[in-house]
């Protein structure tokens, strides 16, 4: 089974600090994404990769910025948290265009 | 922001009863349709990846059909089961994956 690992489950941090989420997996997948999920607003894709080194910006980019130096691991930044960005953030991989993502369990996020 | 609607945003199922609900998304660039389902406490899960216009796909007593060119998607439940209570999401591709807000399903005994 693949498996989808984010560094931790829960995470609180002040306003103005900078924040890493971590995401791993260990099936080669050549796509990782990073969503947040609000209530009725369902996941909103933050950012994405399509390969090693590369990344392109989602839907809602602003105040957040990824890594991706080797290919399981997809790092999310936020350079400057603020309590706007307190969410539920949610990790995927998939093997290839138009294959399933696999989802972490999720970091739940407050910024206080 | 793409634009990827589903309805309704919720509704309760007699158990035994069959259902279904909608996927709206654009025409133009389509890669992909997929369908997720969202347990709480859980990650989603993956029902189907859909691609060709007309697919029709199924999964025990889930089935999804799919018309890209007036850009739709429907996913129907037949006698629903309390474990079928869920919120289903569909996501579209093209090129990026945006999910829809979900449909919530409460199925009662």
């Amino acid at each position: 089974d693949v498996k989808v690992t984010q560094s931790s489950r829960y995470l609180v941090k002040r306003t103005g600090e900078k924040v890493f989420l971590e995401c791993v997996q260990d099936m080669d997948h050549e796509n990782m994404f990073w969503y947040r999920q609000d209530p009725g607003l369902g996941l909103r894709l933050i950012y994405f990769s399509y390969d090693v080194k590369m990344k392109e910006k989602g839907d809602i980019p602003e105040g957040y910025s990824v890594s991706r130096e080797k290919k399981e691991r997809f790092s999310l930044i936020l350079e400057s948290a603020s309590t706007n960005q307190t969410s539920m953030y949610l990790c995927a991989s998939s093997p290839g265009a138009n294959s399933p993502l696999h989802f972490g369990n999720g970091t739940r996020l407050t910024v206080t | 922001i793409l634009n990827v609607e589903q309805s309704p945003q919720s509704l309760h199922v007699q158990e035994g009863d069959s259902t279904n609900f909608t996927c709206s998304f654009p025409s133009s660039n389509f890669y992909a349709l997929h369908w997720y389902r969202w347990e709480t406490a859980k990650s989603p899960e993956a029902l189907f990846v859909m691609t060709l216009n007309g697919d029709e796909k199924k999964k025990g007593r889930i089935s999804a059909t799919l018309n890209t060119k007036e850009g739709y998607s429907y996913l129907y439940i037949k006698g629903s089961q309390p474990e079928d209570s869920a919120t289903y999401l569909c996501a579209f591709n093209d090129y990026k994956l945006s999910f829809g807000a979900g449909t919530t399903v409460t199925v009662r005994a």
